[in-house]
Protein backbone atom coordinates (compact mmCIF):
# COMPACT_ATOMS: atom_id res chain seq x y z
CA UNK A 1 0.00 0.00 0.00
CA UNK A 2 1.02 3.79 -0.92
CA UNK A 3 2.74 5.28 2.42
CA UNK A 4 4.39 8.46 3.32
CA UNK A 5 7.06 7.45 6.41
CA UNK A 6 8.11 10.64 8.14
CA UNK A 7 10.81 8.62 10.45
CA UNK A 8 11.63 11.56 13.20
CA UNK A 9 8.59 12.53 15.07
CA UNK A 10 10.50 14.98 16.87
CA UNK A 11 13.50 16.59 16.09
CA UNK A 12 14.94 19.24 18.87
CA UNK A 13 17.80 21.64 17.20
CA UNK A 14 19.95 24.83 18.45
CA UNK A 15 19.21 28.07 16.86
CA UNK A 16 21.60 28.91 13.44
CA UNK A 17 22.31 24.99 13.43
CA UNK A 18 21.63 22.98 10.09
CA UNK A 19 18.63 20.92 10.01
CA UNK A 20 17.42 17.60 7.96
CA UNK A 21 13.44 16.46 8.68
CA UNK A 22 13.63 13.19 6.42
CA UNK A 23 10.41 11.85 3.77
CA UNK A 24 10.48 8.79 2.03
CA UNK A 25 7.82 6.96 0.26
CA UNK A 26 6.67 4.27 -1.07
CA UNK A 27 5.53 3.80 -4.67
CA UNK A 28 6.23 1.93 -7.42
CA UNK A 29 4.62 4.46 -9.97
CA UNK A 30 5.59 8.69 -10.75
CA UNK A 31 4.76 10.85 -7.47
CA UNK A 32 4.31 14.72 -6.45
CA UNK A 33 5.58 15.26 -3.72
CA UNK A 34 4.83 18.14 -1.18
CA UNK A 35 6.44 19.55 2.37
CA UNK A 36 3.37 21.77 4.24
CA UNK A 37 3.97 23.58 7.85
CA UNK A 38 2.01 24.04 10.82
CA UNK A 39 2.68 26.80 13.23
CA UNK A 40 1.33 26.62 16.32
CA UNK A 41 -2.42 26.59 16.78
CA UNK A 42 -2.65 26.99 12.96
CA UNK A 43 -3.80 25.31 10.07
CA UNK A 44 -1.80 23.50 7.30
CA UNK A 45 0.30 25.83 5.04
CA UNK A 46 2.34 24.73 1.76
CA UNK A 47 5.76 25.14 1.92
CA UNK A 48 7.01 23.51 -1.51
CA UNK A 49 6.23 21.34 -4.01
CA UNK A 50 7.80 18.95 -6.53
CA UNK A 51 5.82 18.41 -9.48
CA UNK A 52 8.30 17.99 -12.20
CA UNK A 53 11.67 19.34 -13.65
CA UNK A 54 14.76 20.33 -11.54
CA UNK A 55 14.81 18.17 -8.42
CA UNK A 56 15.83 20.50 -5.85
CA UNK A 57 13.01 22.87 -4.99
CA UNK A 58 13.41 25.83 -2.59
CA UNK A 59 10.30 27.93 -0.30
CA UNK A 60 10.84 31.61 0.49
CA UNK A 61 11.83 31.00 3.91
CA UNK A 62 15.41 29.03 3.37
CA UNK A 63 14.26 25.60 3.22
CA UNK A 64 15.07 23.18 0.38
CA UNK A 65 13.75 19.92 -0.54
CA UNK A 66 15.32 17.49 -2.96
CA UNK A 67 13.41 14.65 -4.52
CA UNK A 68 15.69 11.28 -4.93
CA UNK A 69 13.54 8.91 -7.14
CA UNK A 70 15.97 5.96 -6.54
CA UNK A 71 15.75 6.44 -3.03
CA UNK A 72 12.40 7.47 -3.17
CA UNK A 73 12.90 10.28 -0.84
CA UNK A 74 11.72 14.07 -0.07
CA UNK A 75 13.83 14.96 2.81
CA UNK A 76 13.43 18.74 3.72
CA UNK A 77 16.70 21.13 4.86
CA UNK A 78 17.45 24.11 5.88
CA UNK A 79 21.22 25.23 6.47
CA UNK A 80 20.21 27.73 9.54
CA UNK A 81 17.40 27.78 11.42
CA UNK A 82 15.81 30.53 13.39
CA UNK A 83 13.19 29.93 16.46
CA UNK A 84 10.58 30.98 14.31
CA UNK A 85 11.01 27.65 12.70
CA UNK A 86 9.33 26.00 15.45
CA UNK A 87 6.89 24.14 13.90
CA UNK A 88 4.80 20.92 12.68
CA UNK A 89 6.16 19.53 9.45
CA UNK A 90 4.37 16.90 7.20
CA UNK A 91 5.19 15.30 4.01
CA UNK A 92 2.77 14.83 1.27
CA UNK A 93 2.49 12.73 -1.53
CA UNK A 94 0.22 12.12 -4.75
CA UNK A 95 0.66 8.88 -7.10
CA UNK A 96 0.30 9.46 -10.65
CA UNK A 97 -1.77 6.46 -11.64
CA UNK A 98 -0.69 4.94 -15.04
CA UNK A 99 -2.95 6.35 -17.36
CA UNK A 100 -2.29 9.71 -15.84
CA UNK A 101 -4.98 10.14 -13.39
CA UNK A 102 -3.90 11.34 -10.17
CA UNK A 103 -4.59 9.91 -6.61
CA UNK A 104 -5.52 11.76 -3.83
CA UNK A 105 -3.14 13.61 -0.98
CA UNK A 106 -1.37 11.44 1.45
CA UNK A 107 -0.17 12.77 4.58
CA UNK A 108 2.57 11.48 6.93
CA UNK A 109 2.22 11.44 10.58
CA UNK A 110 4.54 14.84 10.83
CA UNK A 111 8.02 15.70 12.26
CA UNK A 112 8.00 18.38 14.93
CA UNK A 113 10.81 20.49 14.49
CA UNK A 114 11.58 22.19 18.26
CA UNK A 115 14.41 25.18 17.94
CA UNK A 116 15.68 26.05 21.14
CA UNK A 117 17.72 29.13 21.84
CA UNK B 1 -4.61 33.69 6.39
CA UNK B 2 -5.24 31.06 3.98
CA UNK B 3 -8.79 32.31 3.44
CA UNK B 4 -10.49 29.39 4.09
CA UNK B 5 -12.98 29.81 7.06
CA UNK B 6 -14.44 27.50 9.99
CA UNK B 7 -16.55 27.68 12.58
CA UNK B 8 -16.56 26.85 15.78
CA UNK B 9 -13.04 27.40 16.76
CA UNK B 10 -13.87 25.84 19.37
CA UNK B 11 -16.65 23.33 20.87
CA UNK B 12 -17.36 21.21 23.88
CA UNK B 13 -20.07 18.85 23.95
CA UNK B 14 -20.97 15.58 25.63
CA UNK B 15 -20.75 11.76 24.69
CA UNK B 16 -23.90 11.53 22.45
CA UNK B 17 -24.51 14.75 20.94
CA UNK B 18 -24.19 15.82 17.34
CA UNK B 19 -22.39 18.98 16.35
CA UNK B 20 -21.91 20.57 12.92
CA UNK B 21 -18.48 22.11 11.76
CA UNK B 22 -18.84 24.93 8.95
CA UNK B 23 -16.18 25.71 6.13
CA UNK B 24 -16.42 28.17 3.65
CA UNK B 25 -13.64 28.04 1.13
CA UNK B 26 -11.56 30.44 -0.56
CA UNK B 27 -13.11 32.14 -3.09
CA UNK B 28 -13.35 30.84 -6.18
CA UNK B 29 -12.02 27.17 -4.67
CA UNK B 30 -14.84 24.31 -6.10
CA UNK B 31 -13.33 21.89 -3.93
CA UNK B 32 -13.44 21.55 -0.27
CA UNK B 33 -12.01 18.63 1.97
CA UNK B 34 -11.97 17.44 5.39
CA UNK B 35 -9.37 15.98 7.80
CA UNK B 36 -9.34 14.72 11.25
CA UNK B 37 -6.00 16.23 13.37
CA UNK B 38 -5.61 13.91 17.23
CA UNK B 39 -2.11 13.28 18.56
CA UNK B 40 -2.42 9.66 18.15
CA UNK B 41 -3.97 8.94 14.34
CA UNK B 42 -2.19 12.35 13.07
CA UNK B 43 -3.60 13.81 9.82
CA UNK B 44 -6.69 11.71 8.74
CA UNK B 45 -8.01 12.36 5.62
CA UNK B 46 -12.00 12.42 5.92
CA UNK B 47 -14.07 13.02 2.93
CA UNK B 48 -13.83 15.44 -0.15
CA UNK B 49 -16.30 17.51 -2.27
CA UNK B 50 -16.08 19.10 -5.45
CA UNK B 51 -18.74 21.56 -6.67
CA UNK B 52 -21.41 19.88 -5.02
CA UNK B 53 -20.56 16.19 -5.25
CA UNK B 54 -18.79 14.24 -3.43
CA UNK B 55 -15.25 13.40 -5.00
CA UNK B 56 -13.40 11.20 -2.27
CA UNK B 57 -13.72 8.91 0.45
CA UNK B 58 -11.45 8.87 3.26
CA UNK B 59 -11.15 6.98 6.77
CA UNK B 60 -14.93 8.48 7.47
CA UNK B 61 -16.55 6.73 9.79
CA UNK B 62 -20.87 6.40 9.41
CA UNK B 63 -21.37 8.59 12.30
CA UNK B 64 -20.26 11.65 10.54
CA UNK B 65 -21.02 12.84 7.23
CA UNK B 66 -20.75 16.26 5.02
CA UNK B 67 -22.26 17.67 2.12
CA UNK B 68 -21.53 21.03 -0.10
CA UNK B 69 -24.10 23.78 -0.60
CA UNK B 70 -24.57 24.96 -3.97
CA UNK B 71 -22.63 28.41 -2.46
CA UNK B 72 -19.81 25.73 -2.02
CA UNK B 73 -19.41 25.84 1.67
CA UNK B 74 -19.63 22.70 3.94
CA UNK B 75 -21.23 21.26 6.90
CA UNK B 76 -19.23 18.25 8.49
CA UNK B 77 -21.80 16.49 11.02
CA UNK B 78 -20.90 14.05 14.00
CA UNK B 79 -23.16 12.69 15.70
CA UNK B 80 -23.00 9.93 19.02
CA UNK B 81 -20.02 11.71 19.98
CA UNK B 82 -17.92 9.47 21.83
CA UNK B 83 -14.65 10.59 23.77
CA UNK B 84 -12.31 9.11 20.74
CA UNK B 85 -13.97 11.78 18.44
CA UNK B 86 -12.19 14.94 20.67
CA UNK B 87 -9.88 15.96 17.98
CA UNK B 88 -9.13 19.86 15.62
CA UNK B 89 -10.93 19.17 12.46
CA UNK B 90 -9.95 20.93 9.61
CA UNK B 91 -11.55 22.04 5.94
CA UNK B 92 -9.08 22.33 3.11
CA UNK B 93 -10.21 24.02 -0.15
CA UNK B 94 -7.95 23.91 -3.73
CA UNK B 95 -9.22 25.28 -7.28
CA UNK B 96 -9.14 21.92 -8.67
CA UNK B 97 -10.20 18.63 -7.99
CA UNK B 98 -7.09 16.60 -7.69
CA UNK B 99 -4.20 19.10 -6.15
CA UNK B 100 -1.69 19.37 -3.79
CA UNK B 101 -2.05 22.60 -2.92
CA UNK B 102 -4.50 22.79 -0.40
CA UNK B 103 -5.59 25.57 1.57
CA UNK B 104 -6.60 25.09 5.22
CA UNK B 105 -8.62 26.68 7.86
CA UNK B 106 -7.37 27.32 11.44
CA UNK B 107 -9.16 24.58 12.35
CA UNK B 108 -12.67 23.33 14.98
CA UNK B 109 -11.20 22.37 18.13
CA UNK B 110 -13.94 19.76 19.01
CA UNK B 111 -13.94 18.20 22.78
CA UNK B 112 -16.21 15.27 23.99
CA UNK B 113 -16.74 14.92 27.47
Amino acid sequence: AQSVTQLDSQVPVFEEAPVELRCNYSSSVSVYLFWYVQYPNQGLQLLLKYLSGSTLVESINGFEAEFNKSQTSFHLRKPSVHISDTAEYFCAVILLNYGGSQGNLIFGKGTKLSVKP
Amino acid sequence: DSGVTQTPKHLITATGQRVTLRCSPRSGDLSVYWYQQSLDQGLQFLIQYYNGEERAKGNILERFSAQQFPDLHSELNLSSLELGDSALYFCASSVGAITGELFFGEGSRLTVL
